[in-house]
């Protein structure tokens, strides 16, 4: 079993929907989550990083995470064309020496 | 500010062959790590360079090895290609100050 599981997808969309995209992970040590977005044929970019339980927004993006059931969300309002990417979920842990952990990323498609 | 960038973008090696993939950082960032990107694996951690350096090891056979230089690029070498060997390599240059990390647009390897 992975240390951090993530639907690869692909998961498609109309334009102007809420998104959920999830993660689940198993070392209760991790502290802080990270989304990652990744346009094809570029590298991944950071999108939201939070430390602990809780949520935290950031325009039409809020990150929220659930350390009780190790579940971490990312949602998007009012989803356009232009969010269409890979969305990877990222973990990592001070006694790992915040080595970051990788979801294997779900392929994201919204549909005009 | 020039990004983190990547050399060569595409290449096509053979089996047994060997290769090298570079990376120079973020000018002021002493810190590059290297990735492994699949569709079936997702993001693997190969290593970290830190101040010429390695800092860390992800799980990855001697075959995959690495050098950083004085002036913070790096290279990583791949010897003894094989046919999984393909994938998309990734580095990514730490920012000293915030720990974000940084990637290139990544070195595409295809074995034949």
């Amino acid at each position: 079993q992975k240390e951090v599981e993530q639907d690869p997808g692909p998961l498609s969309v109309p334009e102007g929907a809420i998104v959920s995209l999830n993660c689940t992970y198993s070392n209760s040590a991790f502290q802080y989550f990270m989304w990652y977005r990744q346009y094809s044929r570029k590298g991944p970019e950071l999108l939201m990083y939070t430390y602990s339980s809780g949520n935290k927004e950031d325009g039409r993006f809020t990150a929220q995470v659930d350390k009780s059931s190790k579940y971490i969300s990312l949602f998007i309002r009012d989803s356009q064309p232009s969010d269409s990417a890979t969305y990877l979920c990222a973990m990592s842990a001070r006694d790992s020496n915040y080595q970051l952990i990788w979801g294997a990323g779900t392929k994201l498609i919204i549909k005009p | 500010k020039a990004g983190v960038t990547q050399t060569p973008r595409y290449l096509i090696k053979t089996r047994g062959q060997q290769v090298t993939l570079s990376c120079s950082p973020i000018s002021g960032h002493r810190s590059v790590s290297w990735y492994q990107q699949t569709p079936g694996q997702g993001l693997q951690f190969l290593f970290e360079y830190f101040s010429e350096t390695q800092r860390n090891k992800g799980n990855f056979p001697g075959r995959f090895s690495g050098r950083q230089f004085s002036n913070s690029r790096s290279e990583m070498n791949v010897s003894t290609l094989e046919l999984g060997d393909s994938a998309l390599y990734l580095c990514a240059s730490k920012s000293t100050n915030t720990g974000e990390l940084f990637f290139g647009e990544g070195s595409r390897l295809t074995v034949l």
